[in-house]
Parts: C-alpha cells; sequence; structure tokens
C-alpha cells in the first residue's frame, strides 16, 4: 500500500538555527498539503500545493517559513530562524485531486522540539 | 466559514463497552466530514468519511458514524471497544468549494481493561 514519505521522524535543534523537512507524497497525488499539529490540538494548514503551485498558503509565517514542490512530486517545508514556538509535529498529506471529497492521506510526520 | 467542535477531550469507556466520540459541525454550505484517527507519534489514517451519500457510513475498524443534519453532529461509534481503540480522534469538515480541511481539537480515547 503507497504510503507518504516524510523525513527525518525527529529533529532537534536551537532556535535561530535553520531546520527543513522533507516530504514525498503518493505517487499520482497532485495535491499536497503541509499541516502543523501543537500538542494537544488538531492539525491547522500551512500551505497547499497542487501540482507545483501554492494554491493556499495564507496561514504560513512568510517571514520565516517557506515551502516548495519544484517538479510538483515531492516538497520541502523550511523554518529560518526557528523559533521556540515552532516546536509542533509537523504533518505532509496528499490526495489525489483538489476536492472537498477527497481523502487525504497523511505521513508519519516530524516532530520538532526547538531548545 | 467552518468549524468542528468536539466534546470531551478525553473519553474513557471499559473494554467491550460502546464508545461514543462527540463531533458538531458549522458550515453556510452542506459539508463533507471526516473522522481520522492517530496513535502516539504517527500521522493520520482515515477511518471514514461522509460525502453527502448514506447518511449512516460504516468504516474501518469496527467504526461508524451518523450524519444528522438536524443536530449539525457527526458522532463516532463503535458497539464494543477494545483495547487496540486506544488512540486519539479528529474530526475535520470540508466543503463544497472548499477543500481546506478544519479539525477539531481531538478526544482522547483510553479504554479502561
Amino acid at each position: 500500500e503507497a504510503e507518504v514519505a516524510q523525513s527525518p521522524r525527529y529533529k532537534i535543534t536551537e532556535k535561530s538555527q535553520a531546520v527543513a523537512f522533507w516530504c514525498d507524497p503518493i505517487s499520482g497525488h497532485a495535491t499536497l498539503y503541509w499541516y502543523r499539529q501543537i500538542l494537544g490540538q488538531g492539525p491547522e494548514l500551512l500551505v497547499q500545493f497542487q501540482d507545483e503551485s501554492v494554491v493556499d498558503d495564507s496561514q504560513l509565517p512568510k517571514d520565516r517559513f517557506s515551502a516548495e514542490r519544484l517538479k510538483g512530486v515531492d516538497s520541502t517545508l523550511k523554518i529560518q530562524p526557528a523559533e521556540l514556538g515552532d516546536s509542533a509535529m509537523y504533518l505532509c498529506a496528499s490526495s489525489r485531486r483538489r476536492e472537498p471529497k477527497e481523502t487525504q492521506y497523511f505521513g508519519p510526520g516530524t516532530r520538532l522540539l526547538v531548545l | 466559514a467552518q468549524s468542528v467542535t468536539q466534546l470531551g477531550s478525553h473519553v474513557s469507556v471499559s473494554e467491550g463497552a460502546l464508545v461514543l466520540l462527540r463531533c458538531n459541525y458549522s458550515s453556510s454550505v452542506p459539508p463533507y466530514l471526516f473522522w481520522y484517527v492517530q496513535y502516539p507519534n504517527q500521522g493520520l489514517q482515515l477511518l471514514l468519511k461522509y460525502t453527502s451519500a448514506a447518511t449512516l457510513v460504516k468504516g474501518i475498524n469496527g467504526f461508524e458514524a451518523e450524519f444528522k443534519k438536524s443536530e449539525t453532529s457527526f458522532h463516532l461509534t463503535k458497539p464494543s471497544a477494545h483495547m487496540s481503540d486506544a488512540a486519539e480522534y479528529f474530526c475535520a469538515v470540508s466543503n463544497f468549494g472548499n477543500e481546506k480541511l478544519t479539525f477539531g481539537t481531538g478526544t482522547r480515547l483510553t479504554i479502561i481493561p
């Protein structure tokens, strides 16, 4: 069964450092999402891609966060500089199409701890 | 605008007892509703979804949910709890014209042996 891959699974960094997370969606899935999940809360959408284009980045803190999906396949989310409040689980999800009924398939996530 | 409210951040049931996790939604247009499960340090896995076909939706692992428009609810049930059901459960909503998923704050289910 195809799965969404993410790496690393865990990342510890010091504040002001740069971090990057990688996501490889299920093959053929055109839509890719990055979510942030703070401990004890539900995931919140940071950015959504349709192929290589950003569809929604309204909740992405653009002064420090960036995301790209250059060839419309895998994606990278970067934080520079990291702040203490960025400690969270970062989840990547993908779906076949950009439709409300479509199931989003989630990867295992990257747990970030900023010291 | 769309939102989801999950009543009860923690629910405990005995093994073999009925599981009931509550979800109420708010949406200005007909919603699509999802239940996801999350085990510790893992991603989310879809249990079931409502996409305007049958109002009673059956999912994996013996779970089901009923869409009730009059009550704006989509509660998740399982007749008999198993130890392996212990996890965090999230209700989420999208709607026609907006594929963005809005999640509730989650309910942690504990199974008592």
